[in-house]
């Protein structure tokens, strides 16, 4: 069956323009989740929902992330006004159902800002 | 936040050697979990631990959830080429956060 899929898998952007991600996930998987990763480091925590419902919206860096999920399936990041700080790979992952930690990734967006 | 210490930061072995990983918190957790990343590509799920103390293995690979719920280590048997990667460990807060906790990741080489 097919995995997450997200796309762009690369996106070039000017620093102000806005930017949206998107992601389609394992059909079937409730939960939803979005990390962001920078050069050389670990994964970030930005966004988790569950169905439509973002319970959890406590790793959105600034005001300028936004997130939504529409019918329980694709979700789309949304960000606003980008700077060169948010340049990095956008991950997206999905699990069954919120309380199964075992989740899912895609391959991610690269973002880059110039 | 709720940090992840994961060590070490890279490792450079020799094709056929034994590798060995960990990570600690000063936190509790509930799940264990470690992943594998190629570059270009997400994480992929190699492992997940659920209870303290259990040790599970999948292949050469064998993880263990700490008695204490503050860590856990990976162990590679036998390295091969396609070892090479990023691991990183990830864990689930007691607390209810559904949220995972990443470490920094090991930067895994083999030399052949």
């Amino acid at each position: 069956g097919a995995g997450v899929s997200q796309s762009p898998s690369n996106k070039v952007t000017e620093k102000g323009k806005d930017v949206e991600l998107r992601c389609d996930p394992i059909s079937g998987h409730t939960a939803l989740y979005w990390y962001r990763q920078s050069l050389g480091q670990g994964l970030e925590f930005l966004i988790y929902f569950q169905g439509n419902s973002a319970p959890d919206k406590s790793g959105l860096p600034s005001d300028r992330f936004s997130a939504e999920r529409t019918g329980g399936s694709v979700s789309t990041l949304t960000i606003q006004r980008t700077q060169q700080e948010d340049s990095a790979v956008y991950l997206c992952a999905s699990s069954l159902w919120a309380s199964s930690y075992e989740q899912y990734f895609g391959p991610g967006t690269r973002l880059t800002v110039t | 936040g709720q940090q992840l210490n994961q060590s070490p930061q890279s490792m450079f072995i020799q094709e056929g050697e034994d590798v060995s990983m960990n990570c600690t918190s000063s936190s509790i957790f509930n799940t264990w979990l470690w992943y594998k990343q190629d570059p270009g590509e997400g994480p992929v799920l190699l492992i997940a631990l659920y209870k303290a103390g259990e040790l599970t293995s999948n292949g050469r690979l064998t993880a263990q959830f700490g008695i204490t719920r503050k860590d856990s280590f990976l162990n590679i048997s036998a390295s091969i080429p396609s070892d090479v990667g990023i691991y990183f460990c990830a864990g689930q807060l007691s607390g209810g956060a559904q949220k995972l906790v990443f470490g920094q990741g090991t930067r895994l080489t083999i030399n052949p």
